[in-house]
């Protein structure tokens, strides 16, 4: 049972528009999540995260929004630069500090 | 300040036969984790390190696998003896504290059993 869910495998963007991650999760008890990116023979690398008690938190081109009555988080980036090219994963947390990881988004910025 | 080192970054073995993985966390960092990381999915715990205690091992198949931390810094995962389905990306994580989401990944090992 996957209790964190990616459900889009790829994405595709033009250069300067916005990308739009999407990830859902089932655990109740989740109290954090991060997002994590990943380029190809690298190992993931934290871009930002928020609390279960916050709905946004913004760091740059980054914004990670939290809908806990949904269950569900977006990770916004603007604008996309084709730098940002890599697989994004999703991970959340419950009091143990444990992350749980969803299957990651492959993200394509296009010139 | 130097990252999470793996070595080999990459090896070959045969069925059967037995494989070690190397992890050196980030200096100060007492927490250390290892993932497994299949084609196409997240990373998956397999087992976490305060110091030099496993205090979360339940994810380690421990019929064929085995990790050790002695000094609470370096840590070996292993593998005897290898299958198929073992072949993945194995991950070293490592925080500064116990109680800190934010985890530190290594490049990975990426295993391949033919």
């Amino acid at each position: 049972d996957q209790q964190v869910k990616q459900n889009s495998p790829s994405l595709s963007v033009q250069e300067g528009r916005i990308s739009i991650l999407n990830c859902d999760y089932t655990n109740s008890m989740f109290d954090y999540f991060l997002w994590y990116k990943k380029y190809p023979a690298e190992g993931p690398t934290f871009l930002i995260s928020i609390s279960s008690i916050k709905d946004k938190n913004e760091d740059g081109r980054f914004t990670v929004f939290l809908n806990k009555s949904a269950k569900h988080l977006s990770l916004h980036i603007v604008p996309s630069q084709p730098g940002d090219s890599a697989v994004y994963f999703c991970a959340a947390s419950a009091p143990s500090y444990q992350l749980t990881f969803g299957k990651g988004t492959k993200l394509s910025v296009i010139p | 300040e130097a990252g999470v080192v793996q070595s080999p970054r990459y090896k070959i073995i045969e069925k059967k036969q037995p494989v070690a993985f190397w992890c050196n966390p980030i200096s100060g960092h007492n927490t250390l984790y290892w993932y497994l990381q299949n084609l196409g999915q997240g990373p998956e715990l397999l087992i976490r390190y305060e110091n030099e205690e496993a205090v979360d091992d339940s994810q380690l198949p421990k019929d064929r696998f085995s990790a050790e931390r002695l000094k609470g810094v370096d840590s070996t995962l292993k593998i005897q003896p290898a299958e198929l389905g073992d072949s993945a990306v194995y991950l070293c994580a490592s925080t500064p504290l116990r109680a800190s989401y934010e985890q530190y990944f290594g490049p990975g090992t990426r295993l391949t059993v033919t």
